[in-house]
């Protein structure tokens, strides 16, 4: 079967780094992806990955090994309104989009 | 960027009637639509992929009956949960792809939609 494991929560303080795991076992590989959803929120895009390496975006970068299954995301400075939750998500040979279930980060003052 | 509008965002209603949601694309054509329920503290769950001018492909357990979608045009699709029940209630969310700046098909979803079914 398919599936996409990351930790289900994490605290980390303000203005610190954190990074957030993800790895899977999918059929195919085409892309990986990185969501933010805030409570009550939709999911909104962050990074995307298909070839191996480290993607930088402002405060936030996502890395990616295809041969390891893994991919992680850096989050530097930690503001309070990253609070939210993180979702990991792989496109597989057939083009279909799988789902981590997310983790929830904490940011404490 | 691509921006995909859905509403109503929350909605009430009595055990047995219908609920219509509807998602569209605001700056692009999407042919293809998807979608999503989430319950509290759950990740995403695919129910359907709505294809513009033909039938919705409805996941494995997803009752085509009980969620009708219609995909009328490039940028409207619609979600009709017919005779809800409590078990129904959940956030349930729209979403689209249109290539993002790197060049890959990027998921836009539109902001949700949170049904309580009394």
């Amino acid at each position: 079967g398919q599936n996409i494991d990351q930790p289900t929560e994490m605290t980390a303080t303000e203005g610190a780094i954190v990074q957030i795991n993800c790895t899977y076992q999918t059929s195919g590989f085409n892309g990986l992806f990185w969501y933010q959803q805030h409570a009550g929120e939709a999911p909104t895009f962050l990074s995307y990955n298909v070839l191996d390496g480290l993607e930088e975006k402002g405060r936030f970068s996502s890395f990616l090994s295809r041969s390891k299954g893994y991919s992680y995301l850096l989050l530097k400075e930690l503001q309070m309104k990253d609070s939210a939750s993180y979702l990991c998500a792989v496109r597989d040979s057939n083009y279909q989009l799988i789902w981590g279930a997310g983790t929830k980060l904490i940011i404490k003052p | 960027g691509a921006v995909v509008s859905q509403h109503p965002s929350w909605v009430i209603c009595k055990s047995g009637t219908s609920v219509k949601i509807e998602c569209r694309s605001l700056d692009f054509q999407a042919t293809t639509m998807f979608w999503y329920r989430q319950f509290p503290k759950q990740s995403l769950m695919l129910m359907a992929t709505s294809n513009e001018g033909s039938k919705a492909t409805y996941e494995q357990g997803v009752e085509k009956d009980k969620f009708l979608i219609n995909h009328a045009s490039l940028t409207l699709s619609t979600l009709t949960v017919t005779s809800a029940h409590p078990e129904d209630s959940s956030f349930y969310i729209c979403s689209a792809t249109d290539r993002g700046p790197s060049g890959a098909n990027v998921l836009t979803f539109g902001a949700g939609s949170r049904l309580t079914v009394l």
